[in-house]
């Protein structure tokens, strides 16, 4: 069975200061791994996905996040917070499994808020 | 393409009435999928098609809610008899099937609330 933990549900950072949202998961087979982001009102926007390859993947809005099997980790950063990134943040890990990898798993979230 | 549609967008109803929730997916996609978000309980996977058929209900939470995809470009989650506590937001997502991942495409999302 595949999980997803997200440590810390709050997170406040300064405008202009490094954002980093942590997520582990737990898979018994390589894992396909996402970030989602959900602004007020609406819904979930994927902002990047790992499947194979280059662990270090790259997503919209500046986002981008590092694949570390080791760690099981797949922490999402952003070199400088804008006020508009103040959102809530999902990590999610789906699995191949019987032919189709389109369920996903997703964490309980991080709130993520910009500070002045 | 449109994305995901859903509607109602907003919903208020009495305890003990019918609600019926709609989607319709990305053309295409073979995957559908009904979520709930709550504050207290997060965002809960309800039920999920492919195809048209309902693959995992596991997550429906009780006999009043049931979901059915008549064909591939429309979805109903309907709540017989509603109760405050299924006060909520109800997301559809859709996705292509695929070996390597596939993103699901969410809907803007009902909100209904039951008085």
């Amino acid at each position: 069975a595949q999980s997803v933990t997200q440590l810390g549900s709050h997170v406040s950072v300064s405008e202009g200061a490094l954002v980093l949202l942590r997520c582990n998961y737990s898979s018994s087979v390589p894992p396909y791994l996402f970030w989602y982001v959900q602004y007020p009102n609406q819904g979930l926007q994927l902002l990047l996905k790992y499947t194979t390859g280059a662990t270090l993947v790259k997503g919209i809005n500046g986002f981008e996040a590092e694949f570390k099997k080791s760690e099981t980790s797949f922490h999402l950063t952003k070199p400088s917070a804008h006020m508009s990134d103040a959102a809530e943040y999902f990590c999610a890990v789906s699995s191949y499994y019987g032919g189709a990898t389109n369920k996903l798993i997703f964490g309980t979230g991080t709130l993520l808020a910009v500070q002045p | 393409d449109a994305g995901v549609i859903q509607s109602p967008r907003h919903e208020v109803t009495e305890m003990g009435q019918e609600v019926t929730l709609r989607c319709k997916p990305i053309s295409g996609h073979d995957y559908l999928f009904w979520y709930r978000q709550t504050m207290m309980r997060g965002l809960e996977l309800l039920i999920y098609f492919n195809n048209n058929v309902p693959i995992d209900d596991s997550g429906m939470p009780e006999d009043r809610f049931s979901a059915k995809m008549p064909n591939a470009s429309f979805s109903t989650l309907k709540i017989q008899p509603s109760e405050p506590r299924d006060s909520a937001v109800y997301f559809c997502a859709s996705s292509l099937a695929g070996t390597r991942g596939s993103e699901q495409y969410f809907g803007p999302g009902t909100r209904l609330t039951v008085t």
